[in-house]
């Protein structure tokens, strides 16, 4: 299995509501990546998981919270977005020892806040 | 993490070869440069990796002068379906981190 996916691939949610984005991989890689892609932007790092552990969270707002709960799955838990916060979230695995090559990324869910 | 320019739009015509620059300035002794590739709704695609000199893969070759200060992507005989976004990254960790892209397209 060389794929990393993303479910939903699209959602839709108020500003009040809580959502969770997933994130599977069978690769066995032990880093894994979300980002965030507003449109015709190039992707911006949210937040690294190395072994696991949270290792970079880029100033992300708190609204936004990570989980890692084994090496193959990674989730976004989202709470009181705003419209803002509209964008493509993607998802992406390395090997641990990446110097950036050997990334593989998800389709992203495309997410719309209303 | 040194700072990438690249050019923001290009056009070819399928069958030519492009060439896509990169200029890195500030790219550090233990940097490697790194390409990827996106598509429209999707993520994007590891393409090629390099330090020095040249490397050449199944689908393009990079191009790193001496000074390491430049790098050139080479696509050779594009198609219509390498219409995409080419990222130039660079770096010595796992953390990438984009810049803007060049936004490639081919015409028929």
């Amino acid at each position: 299995d060389t794929e990393v996916t993303q479910t939903p691939k699209h959602l839709v949610m108020g500003m009040t509501n809580k959502k969770s984005l997933k994130c599977e991989q069978h690769m066995g890689h032990r880093a894994m990546y979300w980002y965030k892609q507003k449109a015709k932007k190039p992707p911006e790092l949210m937040f690294v998981y190395s072994y696991e552990k949270l290792s970079i969270n880029e100033s992300v707002p708190s609204r936004f919270s990570p989980e890692c709960p084994n090496s193959s799955l990674l989730n976004l838990h989202l709470h009181a977005l705003q419209p803002e916060d509209s964008a493509l979230y993607l998802c992406a695995s390395s090997p641990a020892w990446s110097r950036g090559d050997g990334y593989t990324f998800g389709s992203g869910t495309r997410l719309t806040v209303v | 993490l040194a700072k990438t320019t690249q050019p923001i739009s290009m056009d070819s015509y399928e069958g030519q070869e492009v060439n896509i620059t990169c200029s890195h300035n500030n790219i550090a002794t233990n940097d490697y440069i790194t390409w990827y590739q996106q598509f429209p709704s999707q993520g994007p695609r590891f393409i090629i990796q390099g330090y020095k000199t040249k490397v050449t893969n199944e689908v393009a070759s990079l191009f790193i002068p001496a000074d390491r200060k430049s790098s050139t992507l080479s696509l050779p005989r594009v198609s219509l379906s390498d219409t995409a976004v080419y990222y130039c990254l660079v770096g010595n960790t796992g953390k990438l981190i984009f810049g803007q892209g060049t936004t490639l397209q081919v015409k028929p």
